[in-house]
């Protein structure tokens, strides 16, 4: 079956301009989860989603940064005034059912630079 | 609080093992390992949840430590494929979410 999607997969903005990154989860899967991995790290986790709610935002940096799910399906990462530190790789990965040792599959990101 | 991950980075020939290591200072229900090609997205290998439960890869062995917590991951006759970024991320006991904190990651290479 289809994996995760994320699209863009490459997104170039200038700073100060708003963004939105999509993710398409694995059919099936009610958990959702937002990463960013800047360059040599690993990924940082910034928000899950239970069906349609926000279970843990915990890794939120600031409040530029929002997130929805509204149909429990699609997610859309959204930024505001964006700076240049910003800039990573947005990681979107999906579970069957979230919690306690359930596998998340990620899809292959959206590049955003920041100008 | 982030897992350390030792070694940063591993040269093998092919043919040869390799173990790598994860180690966190927070008490954890489970160590997931991914492995990461440049440019694309991490591919999950194996979970190993307290208790001593593991699901994933039938050719790659891993170990989990409860008491001390740490995780291997063993890779024994490396193939070329072999060759990316591997990750751990611990889930820690205090969260029920899901939620992965990752290691570094350690780069391995594997030559022909």
């Amino acid at each position: 079956g289809a994996g995760v999607s994320q699209t863009p997969s490459n997104k170039v903005t200038e700073k100060g301009k708003y963004v939105e990154l999509r993710c398409d989860p694995i059919s099936g899967h009610t958990a959702l989860y937002w990463y960013r991995q800047s360059l040599g790290q690993g990924p940082e986790f910034l928000i899950y989603f239970q069906g349609t709610g926000a279970a843990d935002d915990s890794g939120l940096p600031n409040d530029r940064f929002f997130a929805v799910r509204p149909e429990g399906s699609v997610s859309t990462l959204k930024i505001q005034r964006t700076e240049r530190g910003d800039s990573a790789v947005y990681l979107c990965a999906s579970s069957l059912n979230g919690g306690w040792g359930d596998t998340q599959y990620f899809g292959p990101g959206t590049r955003l630079t920041v100008l | 609080q982030q897992p350390v991950q030792s070694p940063q980075a591993v040269i093998l020939r092919e043919g040869e093992d390799a173990v790598i290591n994860c180690s966190s200072s927070k008490a954890l229900y489970s160590v997931h390992w991914y492995r990461q090609k440049h440019g694309e997205a991490p591919v999950f290998l194996m979970i190993l949840l307290k208790g001593g439960e593991q699901k994933g890869h039938e050719k790659i062995s891993a170990s989990f430590n409860e008491k001390k917590q740490q995780s291997s991951l063993y890779l024994t006759a490396s193939q070329l494929s072999y060759s990316g970024t591997y990750f751990c991320g611990t889930e820690e006991g205090s969260s029920n979410t899901g939620k992965l904190i990752f290691g570094q990651g350690t780069t391995l290479q594997v030559k022909p």
